[in-house]
């Protein structure tokens, strides 16, 4: 059972255009993160919201949480292809020690 | 520079043996994990330790064991190598506390033929 379900799996779009990226689960976390992986690295982290309903931006990236705290999403405006990377959300369960549950991930490709 | 160190970067090991994958940080940081990941099915927790002297399983445990003896290191064995443990392997670590950042080491590729 995947605790947290990200799509979409894959995203390829053209350079200038807006994408979407959602993580949902049925269970309540304390937290969400997202992070970016480059192939061949570690995952870097990009975001952390705490509060139901948090809305944080990051340059041209938006990350919201939802009002329950079950659900993120990932909003890029006008993608460039340095976006280009796997995006993973991430988040510790209420009542849990901490331990980060991440998503399947979503690999994204910008094309110029 | 602080951070996390994995080693070895990469590995083709045969069936059967047994090999200890290094992690290495310098934040201080009391909880450290190891997760592989696959194609397909992201990053999955294998063991965990949140402090030096304790450690837990995670989702997939079976056929890997940990120590931490300091607060430093967190050394992964596979004690008898299988095919279906061939993924990368990341260490990582964070401050227990609070809703901090995970720092994750490169990785180590890991192949068992």
């Amino acid at each position: 059972t995947q605790l947290l379900e990200q799509s979409p799996q894959f995203l390829s779009i053209q350079e200038g255009e807006n994408l979407t990226v959602y993580c949902n689960s049925s269970s309540v976390f304390s937290s969400l993160q997202w992070y970016r992986q480059e192939p061949g690295e570690g995952p870097v982290l990009l975001v952390t919201v705490v509060t139901g309903g948090e809305v944080k931006k990051l340059k041209r990236l938006t990350f919201q949480f939802g009002d329950a705290r079950k659900d993120s999403s990932l909003h890029i405006t006008a993608a460039q292809p340095g976006d280009t990377g796997l995006y993973l959300c991430a988040g510790a369960l209420v009542g849990s020690q901490g331990n980060l549950i991440f998503g399947k991930g979503t690999k994204l490709s910008v094309k110029p | 520079i602080a951070g996390i160190t994995q080693a070895p970067t990469s590995q083709i090991l045969a069936a059967g043996r047994r090999m200890t994958l290094r992690c290495t940080q310098d934040m201080r940081h009391n909880a450290m994990y190891w997760y592989r990941q696959d194609l397909g099915l992201g990053l999955r927790l294998i063991h965990y330790s949140n402090t030096a002297g304790t450690t837990g399983k995670g989702e997939v445990p079976d056929g890997y064991s940990v120590s931490r003896a300091n607060t430093d290191d967190f050394p992964l064995t596979l004690a008898s190598a299988v095919p279906s443990q061939t993924s990368v392997y990341f260490c990582a670590s964070k401050d227990r506390h609070g809703n901090t950042e995970a720092f994750f080491g490169q990785g180590t590729r890991l192949t068992v033929v």
